[in-house]
């Protein structure tokens, strides 16, 4: 079975200082993990994924997530926000085994001037 | 940005009436999805299909049918409506499987009266 928590419904941080959404997931079978962002009214853009290559995967518009295998976790960071990033952002799990795609609730990040 | 189209982008709709949503790409990819989002839910997969007349039901499939007669056109029908249908659904397709990115597209918002 998979599943995916993000741990934050919210998240305001400062302009220019770091940002950190969490998500941990579960899964039976190596997962492939996945981070969208969707800005209002639009519809969700990939800002990253990891299929078992490196574990540090960069993204677009400075973004990076780290997978931790041993703590379950795909955190996404970015060193300074920017006021584009308020954006809802989504965490994903999935596996080549089933055919399941489990997306975690939304992170609302909001970015204060 | 990726082909891909919903139409129409927005409806209203009478409980019991028939509703059917299009999707449409030009990239040739294979596999299409629908997904509704609601409020503190997140997107759920509502059926997805992995080729020309290959369908398979998601997480929420109850009172939805899909059709895929061709590459390019996923057609998503609520049988009758219902005022718990009243959502956003996006379409999303990708080249393959679960562990590949996906592109969605712009969203129907749809609202049962």
């Amino acid at each position: 079975a998979q599943s995916v928590t993000q741990l934050d419904s919210h998240v305001s941080v400062s302009e220019g200082t770091p940002v950190l959404l969490r998500c941990n997931y579960s899964s039976s079978y190596s997962p492939s993990l996945f981070w969208y962002v969707q800005h209002p009214n639009k519809g969700l853009q990939l800002l990253l994924k990891y299929t078992s290559a490196a574990t540090l995967v960069k993204g677009i518009n400075g973004f990076e997530a780290e997978f931790k295998k041993s703590e379950t976790s795909f955190h996404l960071t970015k060193p300074s926000a920017h006021m584009s990033d308020a954006a809802e952002y989504f965490c994903v799990v999935t596996s080549n085994r089933d055919d399941k795609i489990i997306f975690g609730k939304g992170t609302r990040l909001h970015i204060l001037p | 940005d990726a082909g891909i189209t919903q139409s129409p982008r927005h409806k209203v709709t009478e409980t019991g009436t028939p509703v059917t949503l299009r999707c449409h790409q030009t990239e040739n990819h294979r596999y299409m999805y629908w997904y509704r989002q609601d409020p503190g839910h997140g997107l759920r997969l509502i059926h997805y299909s992995y080729g020309v007349k290959d369908t398979d039901k998601g997480e929420v499939s109850d009172g939805y049918s899909v059709s895929r007669s061709k590459t390019e056109d996923f057609l998503l029908t609520l049988e009758s409506a219902t005022s718990s249908q009243t959502s956003v659904y996006f379409c999303a397709i990708s080249e393959s499987g679960q562990s590949y990115e996906q592109y969605f597209g712009p969203g129907t918002r749809l609202t049962v009266t």
